[in-house]
């Protein structure tokens, strides 16, 4: 199958630095990926769809501001948490539908758990 | 959104025995419901999906039925083995997002 990328695997940050995460897609385009947040023994809950092109569109509750997605290409998407506190730390993954071969099946990349001290 | 429900949130059986994990969901414009398998720290892996003009799928242990009257789909393994241990989760693709529901903990016990 498709193959997604996601770095860092693992980062720790003091309160109030900014955490990058980026997010590829290695062996196909996507025009739309999208970012998760999973707490411990719990599901996933979808934060927002980011488009290629276009701002991304954040479900109801999650902030903005606070979760910028840019969508630089067709292969990658970039997920920075600003000014991260600890209520911050999570496993964030991404995940990205490869519309070409196996439209619409989400292929999702491998996480990354986010301590914020 | 959409709203996925899933039941049982823990389910153990014996190695050999088969498990069902059922989910509903609230919006008939849901179209497509894949079944993620995740293990411990890891990425979750697509295990089977049904499309909603589908009643029904099976891959060799694994089968999933959908009933779009009553809007739930359920997942079932026969034969289960320890290697099936793990977390499921069930989803519903509404306009094009993905919902997921609260996940089940399968265990299987040798």
């Amino acid at each position: 199958g498709a193959v997604v990328s996601q770095h860092p695997s693992r980062v720790i940050c003091k309160s109030g630095t900014s955490v990058k995460i980026e997010c590829r897609s290695l062996d196909f385009q996507a025009t739309t990926m999208f970012w998760y947040r999973q707490f411990p023994k719990q599901s996933l809950m979808l934060m927002a769809t980011s488009n290629e092109g276009s701002k991304a569109t954040y479900e109801q509750g999650v902030e903005k501001d606070k979760f910028l997605i840019n969508h630089a290409s067709l292969t990658l998407s970039t997920l920075t948490v600003t000014s991260a506190h600890p209520e911050d730390s999570s496993f964030y993954i991404c995940s990205a539908p490869d519309g070409g071969r196996a439209k619409n099946i989400q292929y999702f990349g491998a996480g990354t758990r986010l301590s914020v001290l | 959104g959409e709203n996925v429900e899933q039941h049982p949130s823990t389910l153990s059986v014996q190695e050999g025995d088969s498990a069902v994990i059922k989910c509903t969901y609230s919006d008939s414009a849901s179209n497509y419901f894949p079944w993620y398998k995740q293990e411990l720290g890891k990425r979750p892996q697509l295990i089977i999906d049904i499309r909603s003009n589908v009643g029904e799928k099976k891959d060799q242990r694994i089968a999933v039925t959908l009933n779009k009257t009553a809007k739930h789909f359920s997942l079932h393994i026969t034969e289960t083995q320890p290697e099936d241990s793990a977390v499921y989760f069930c989803a519903a693709r509404h306009f094009n997002k993905f919902y997921f529901g609260s996940g089940t903990k399968l265990n299987v016990k040798p």
